[in-house]
């Protein structure tokens, strides 16, 4: 079956330092792929997708890549800020007839300290 | 605000006790899901409903957890006889079925039920 692989957390910069977040999938079909983020006491947000390979998301200075020789789509951001503290999800939707459901990583917390 | 909403954000109940959680999808959207977060988890599938019709359950989805659509708008999640492990965050989302990859889904804040 499909499954998601992150990074275990929690993850702590300081400002201003550069963000990776790791994440692996294994899927059937040829999945779409998405980051979610999710703050303190909130739902997910979408944060980028990419659907197809080579594709790079980007959204608010995060970037990755759907990268299939390596079957993976890390997370990126240049420069952290203390409001970028919260958990990343990073997930799939498999492809293919009556793929549906969001198969998510166990998340990754980051904390930003100023 | 057009998101997705859900009620009520917080539950607390007793053991045995059935609750029910509602959901309001964004207003396009024919297709709903619901998922289930535990502490330090991701979410999981519970089930996905197209329009009215429920298309897929997850064996996750006991048989004391109902959940309907009527008229392909709002959802709700019933849990009856709750048990201590049903504890989690059900969250909802929406999207709009155009079967392509670019298909999106949206979430709404959670409904976090506490069975004590």
């Amino acid at each position: 079956g499909d499954s998601v692989t992150q990074m275990e957390g929690p993850v702590t910069l300081s400002e201003e330092a550069f963000l990776t977040i790791n994440c692996t999938y294994t899927a059937t079909g040829y999945p779409s792929l998405f980051w979610y983020v999710q703050y303190p006491g909130e739902g997910l947000q979408l944060l980028l997708k990419a659907t197809k390979a080579d594709d790079k998301g980007s959204n608010k200075g995060f970037e990755a890549t759907y990268r299939k020789e390596t079957t993976s789509f890390h997370l990126e951001k240049g420069s952290v800020q203390v409001s970028d503290s919260a958990v990343y999800f990073c997930a799939l939707k498999d492809s293919g007839a009556g793929s549906y459901q969001l198969t998510f990583g166990k998340g990754t917390k980051l904390s930003v300290i100023p | 605000d057009t998101g997705v909403s859900q009620n009520p954000r917080h539950k607390i109940t007793k053991r045995g006790q059935n609750v029910t959680f509602r959901c309001d999808p964004i207003s396009e959207h024919n297709r709903l899901y619901w998922y289930r977060q535990t502490l330090g988890q991701g979410p999981e599938f519970l089930t996905y409903f197209q329009n009215e019709a429920q298309l897929e359950k997850s064996r996750l989805l006991s048989d004391r957890f109902s959940a309907e659509r009527p008229k392909g708008s709002f959802s709700t999640l019933e849990i009856q006889r709750t048990e201590q492990g049903d504890s989690a965050m059900y969250l909802c989302a929406s999207s709009v079925g155009t079967g392509t990859p670019q298909e999106t889904q949206y979430f709404g804040p959670g409904t976090r039920l506490l069975v004590l």
